[in-house]
């Protein structure tokens, strides 16, 4: 089965600083890829997602690529703030109505 | 996005019992949910797959007779956690999706103690 890995596994960065994450998988046949936002005891958030036939795409200050060759794909926080630290997910899929499989997570501290 | 709920969002039981989640998609028809199960600072683990009117499909490991899934409707799936044990305290959350699309929404969440 498809197998997500996920760098790094804590984050601390100074306020208005990106930050970067980035998760590798392994099955070619996966080409659905959200990123997940989840606060202390809260849900998972989807806070973007990116598809196989697209390189890049941006939403504000949040960007993620995908490099299918090379089977990886990363999130691009710029310009980090207080409310951005929370527990980050990546995950992969092979599209419609089929099971996530979810990285590791992300911990991400932004310090004031 | 879909709109998702939960129920109860906490619950505390004795060892032996039985706990039903209950997980709600309130506006859109969800044709499959999905059942994850989140430990302590852990990721998410997919328990199993349901689709309306058919069986889940566990994932392995997942003992089906323990964990019994039922999605009877297009707008409700249920959890029943039957003799409950410590090992078996953990954050469930569902998630749904179906009718095409590869986007899931996740439901807040229920916190399960058992004592």
């Amino acid at each position: 089965g498809e197998n997500v890995e996920q760098h790094p596994s804590t984050l601390s960065v100074q306020e208005g600083d990106s930050a970067v994450i980035k998760c590798t998988y392994s099955d070619s046949a996966s080409n659905y890829f959200p990123w997940y936002k989840q606060e202390l005891g809260k849900r998972p958030q989807l806070i973007i997602d990116i598809r196989s036939n697209v390189g890049e795409k941006k939403d504000q200050r949040i960007a993620v690529t995908l490099n299918k060759t090379a089977k990886h794909f990363s999130l691009h926080i710029t310009e980090t703030q207080p409310e951005d630290s929370a527990v980050y997910f990546c995950a992969a899929s092979k599209g419609n109505d089929y099971k996530l499989s979810f990285g590791a997570g992300t911990t991400v501290t932004v310090r004031a | 996005g879909a709109v998702v709920s939960q129920h109860p969002s906490r619950v505390i039981c004795k060892s032996g019992t039985s706990v039903k989640i209950e997980c709600r998609s309130l506006d859109f028809q969800a044709t499959t949910m999905f059942w994850y199960r989140q430990f302590p600072k852990q990721s998410l683990m997919l328990m199993a797959t349901s689709n309306e009117g058919s069986k889940a499909t566990y994932e392995q490991g997942v003992e089906k007779d323990k964990f019994l899934i039922n999605h009877a409707s297009l707008t409700l799936s249920t959890l029943t956690v039957t003799s409950a044990h410590p090992e078996d305290s953990s954050f469930y959350i569902c998630s749904v999706g179906g009718a095409g699309t590869d986007t899931q929404y996740f439901g807040p969440g229920t916190r399960l103690t058992v004592l």
